[in-house]
């Protein structure tokens, strides 16, 4: 267990919808990173966070958004979901966002879109 | 631009054989090196790292030398044991970066 929870592990939904998936950091942790994981794409970095300040961006489309709340926890929000949204979203943390931090992720939400 | 580009899988294998799983880099300036397995359900979890040149980082019998002269950083391990079956993935920390660049991932089976 990394210490790192996300919810919900599964989610269901149709296109045009929106969603939002939820991570808790581990505790102390102040930095949140989002990834998606596709079967096409791979493995590709969304967004950062630290300390509630958005602190680097990737391949994050403009229907996807995110923030970090003062109590650290995260959301990830996906908005006019398309049939390739359809993916594992990981959630990480680091102590502080530092490159020579590892990074603990979280289990994942699935999400299928139909 | 970075990028990591790792065997293509899925690599089946008999119990107590030898792994190989190779990994090289496209990266500016000095990457730090990483190994993470991501076990059926669940999340991806740190194997080993390397953060320079020679460095050999090493977990649960799995071993991964970085090698500059030939941007390299291939996963081995001497006896694969059937709990080692998983998804192992290569990724890059480029100095300075805090984003993670993961190579496609390599599908590891273990047969009894």
């Amino acid at each position: 267990d990394s210490g790192v929870t996300q919810t919900p592990k599964h989610l269901i939904t149709a296109t045009g919808q929106r969603v939002t998936l939820r991570c808790s950091p581990r505790s102390g942790d102040l930095s949140v990173y989002w990834y998606q994981q596709s079967l096409d794409q791979g493995l590709q970095f969304l967004i950062q966070y630290y300390n509630g300040e958005e602190r680097a961006k990737g391949n994050i489309l403009e229907r996807f958004s995110a923030q970090q709340f003062p109590d650290l926890h995260s959301e990830l929000n996906l908005s006019s979901l398309e049939l390739g949204d359809s993916a594992l979203y990981f959630c990480a943390s680091s102590l502080s966002g530092a490159s020579e931090n590892e990074q603990f992720f979280g289990p994942g939400t699935r999400l299928t879109v139909l | 631009g970075n990028s990591v580009t790792q065997m293509e899988g899925p690599v089946t294998l008999s119990e107590e054989a030898f792994l190989t799983i190779n990994c090289t880099y496209t990266a500016t300036g000095y990457p730090s090196l990483f190994w993470y397995v991501q076990y059926p359900g669940e999340g991806l979890q740190l194997l080993l790292k390397a953060t320079k040149a020679d460095d050999k980082g090493s977990n649960k019998g799995f071993e991964a030398t970085y090698r500059k002269e030939t941007t390299s950083f291939h996963l081995e391990k001497g006896s694969v044991q059937v709990s080692d079956s998983a998804v192992y993935f290569c990724a890059l920390l480029r100095g300075g970066s805090e984003k993670l660049v993961f190579g496609k991932g390599t599908k590891l089976t273990v047969n009894p």
